[in-house]
């Protein structure tokens, strides 16, 4: 079964240091999303792409925060600096087609767990 | 404010029992998503409802999306051990400019003892 692919799964940062995360979802996905899980809470959207293109980065804090999809298929989010606040599960999910077609739902990666110290 | 509340927020039941979940909101949704999740996992797809008053099975387990597409519920018959996670509702509110992820409920964390 196709799966998309996040890296690393754990990673331990001091703040003020830089930090990235990466996404390869499943082959063919146009669109792919960043989410960000706080501990016992949902995901909250942080970034949609529709192939190389950003669609909705408004909750993205561009102070920080940095996503890219240059070539329309994997993806990197980069957080610098890292805060306290940022600890969190960064998950990545792609789904077939924009929403509107929603019968297909998102597949997510298993997610990188963030901790910064 | 929470788009989409969800109750309860945690529910610890034993096995074989009965429950339900909600997912309310005073937003119209053109589709919604229930998804289950494991520790250190992401969310994995149970069922997507998109018309008023869609009734969905999966084994044993029953998703409903009101008639007004404003809320949800979902009912596990017989309750198992393995029905353990956090249960998550999505909302999707399309409204055609392309540019709308999901928006999540905080979840209900169901436990199920043996």
């Amino acid at each position: 079964e196709a799966e998309v692919a996040q890296s690393p799964r754990y990673k331990i940062t001091e703040k003020s240091q830089a930090v990235a995360f990466w996404c390869d979802p499943i082959s063919g996905h146009a669109t792919l999303y960043w989410y960000r899980q706080i501990l016992g809470q949902g995901p909250e959207l942080l970034v949609q792409f529709q192939d190389e293109s950003v669609v909705d980065d408004s909750q993205l804090p561009k102070d920080r925060f940095s996503a890219e999809r240059l070539k329309g298929v994997d993806s990197t989010l980069k957080i610098q600096p890292a805060e306290l606040g940022d600890s969190a599960m960064y998950l990545c999910a792609s789904s077939l087609v924009g929403t509107g077609m929603s019968d297909y739902g998102y597949t997510f990666g298993s997610g990188t767990r963030l901790t910064v110290v | 404010t929470q788009l989409l509340e969800q109750s309860p927020q945690f529910l610890s039941i034993q096995e074989g029992e009965n429950l339900t979940v909600y997912c309310n909101s005073s937003s119209v949704f053109s589709s919604l998503q229930w998804y289950r999740q494991e520790p250190g996992e992401g969310p994995v797809l149970l069922v997507t409802v998109v018309t008023g008053g869609e009734v969905k099975k999966l084994k044993r387990l029953t998703f409903q999306f009101g008639d007004a597409r404003k809320d949800s519920s979902l009912h596990i018959t017989a309750a198992q051990p393995g029905d353990t996670g956090l249960y998550l509702c999505a909302g999707d509110m399309y409204s055609g400019g392309g540019a709308d992820g999901l928006t999540f409920g905080k979840g209900t964390h169901l436990i199920i003892q043996p």
